[in-house]
């Protein structure tokens, strides 16, 4: 079965406006860990933002916010105010809490283009 | 501080040869991963290695295989290669290792896109 699901292929959005982006994961675990990763045509990974199973808050780093649905199993990626820099694919990814279990499992992604 | 590097960033070789990729880590992250990505099959962990062990490996044959140095660097070797090893892999280093940490970012290297001929 998928650990993490990304249901959105590609998306377009309109430079300035915000988009969300979608994740839902599947775990046992009580203690883990979600991230968010950029990558762009360059094929750098870039991290973006991390959320832990235990977090009450939603995480926030600058245009990047998190939607934290924990009973719903939802991580949904939230950019606002889209620059044309933001055309990238984006990678959702989860690190489950188990002894020596480190690796992270990764989304199918997905594509955003930002429109002028 | 200068990020993950790794070498080379491009190759191009033929099935049956094998190819070394190398990985340098951020200074102090003892923790190194490699993950395979094509466009059929997405992102797969490959394995991870920590002070110079491996702890953990994905669902790959035993023709890929890596190691660690005492400086953290790491290396993967894939042998015998075959069309489908064409891929972009990529190393992630990390500060520390535990589950759910936020210290535990992964932080990735450019890649090296490797074309099996």
């Amino acid at each position: 079965a998928q650990k993490i699901t990304q249901t959105q292929p590609g998306m377009f959005v309109q430079e300035k406006e915000a988009v969300t982006l979608d994740c839902t994961y599947d775990t046992s675990d009580q203690s883990y860990g979600l991230f968010w990763y950029k990558q762009p045509s360059s094929g750098e990974m870039i991290f973006l933002i991390y959320q832990g199973s235990y977090d009450e808050q939603n995480a926030t780093e600058g245009r990047y916010s998190l939607n934290f649905q924990k009973a719903r199993k939802s991580a949904n990626l939230v950019i606002s105010a889209s620059q044309l820099g933001d055309s990238a694919m984006y990678f959702c990814a989860m690190r489950e809490g188990r002894p020596n279990d480190y690796k992270l499992s990764f989304g199918a992604g997905t594509t955003v283009t930002v429109r002028a | 501080k200068a990020g993950v590097t790794q070498t080379p960033r491009y190759l191009i070789k033929t099935r049956g040869q094998q190819v070394t990729l190398s990985c340098s880590p951020i200074s102090g992250h003892r923790s190194v991963s490699w993950y395979q990505q094509t466009p059929g099959q997405g992102l797969q962990f490959l394995f991870e290695y920590f002070s110079e062990t491996q702890r953990n490996k994905g669902n790959f044959p035993g023709r890929f295989s890596g190691r660690q140095f005492s400086n953290s660097r790491s290396e993967m070797n894939v042998s015998t290669l075959e069309l489908g090893d064409s891929a972009l892999y990529l190393c992630a280093s990390s500060l520390v290792s535990g589950p759910s940490s936020g210290a535990n970012v992964l932080t990735f290297g450019a890649g090296s896109r490797l074309t099996v001929l």
